[in-house]
């Protein structure tokens, strides 16, 4: 069954620098979307991406975040300037259809990115 | 706004004994529901979702759930659990801007 995969799975780096997560979703998927889940506590969505444009994004994705599909295969999440509490599990996902018609999404197994 | 609610942080329970995991939700907007599982170490994979139609949901695994409107419920249940089902379970609700809103997760252990 074809997957969503993500690379690396674990991401040290240093506060203030710069860091992107990598993603490739399903390949006949359209809908994208980055989620995050700091230890111990719920998902939380970031944004999502559809027609190579943000369709939705949350308050916590502001102008230190950026997404990117620079080929027809990767999707990718940029920090810039990361600070500690960027540290969290950083989930892709993708899906055939928007949430509200019969299409899940389906998840990666996430990046868990630590800053120190 | 959209919420959800799993009261239960933790819910231990026996192997091969019957388990509900609670969920409940605010929406002001068509109701979509979904319960993901995630293993250790791993991604969240759907379980079931309910969109329209029948209140009983059935999922893999040998989960089920039921929408209940007048409590705002979506419970998930398995007659039988099994120690391979030990994870972590998220209930969400998909909002307005059809993203998703999860809640904080119930850890199911399952003990031998």
């Amino acid at each position: 069954e074809p997957e969503v995969t993500q690379t690396p799975s674990h991401q040290v780096t240093q506060m203030g620098q710069e860091v992107i997560l990598r993603c490739v979703p399903i390949s006949n998927h359209l809908y994208f979307y980055w989620y995050r889940q700091i230890l111990g506590q719920k998902v939380e969505f970031l944004v999502s991406f559809y027609n190579n444009e943000i369709s939705e994004k949350s308050e916590i994705f502001d102008d230190q975040f950026s997404v990117e599909r620079p080929d027809g295969s990767n999707f990718t999440l940029k920090i810039r300037s990361t600070k500690l509490e960027d540290s969290a599990m950083y989930f892709c996902a993708s899906s055939q259809g928007p949430l509200y018609s019969n299409q899940p999404q389906h998840f990666g197994d996430g990046t868990r990115l630590s800053i120190l | 706004a959209q919420s959800v609610t799993q009261l239960d942080s933790q819910v231990p329970v026996f192997e091969e004994a019957p388990v509900e995991l609670r969920c409940n939700y605010s929406s002001s907007v068509s109701v979509y529901l979904f319960w993901y599982v995630q293993y250790p170490n791993q991604g969240l994979q759907l379980l079931l979702k309910y969109l329209s139609g029948s209140t009983l949901v059935k999922g893999i695994n040998g989960f089920e759930a039921e929408f209940n409107k007048s409590q705002t419920s979506f419970h998930l249940r398995k007659p039988s659990v099994h120690i391979s089902d030990t994870a972590e379970y998220f209930c969400a609700v998909m909002d307005s801007s059809y993203k998703l809103i999860f809640g904080s997760g119930t850890r199911l252990l399952v003990r031998p």
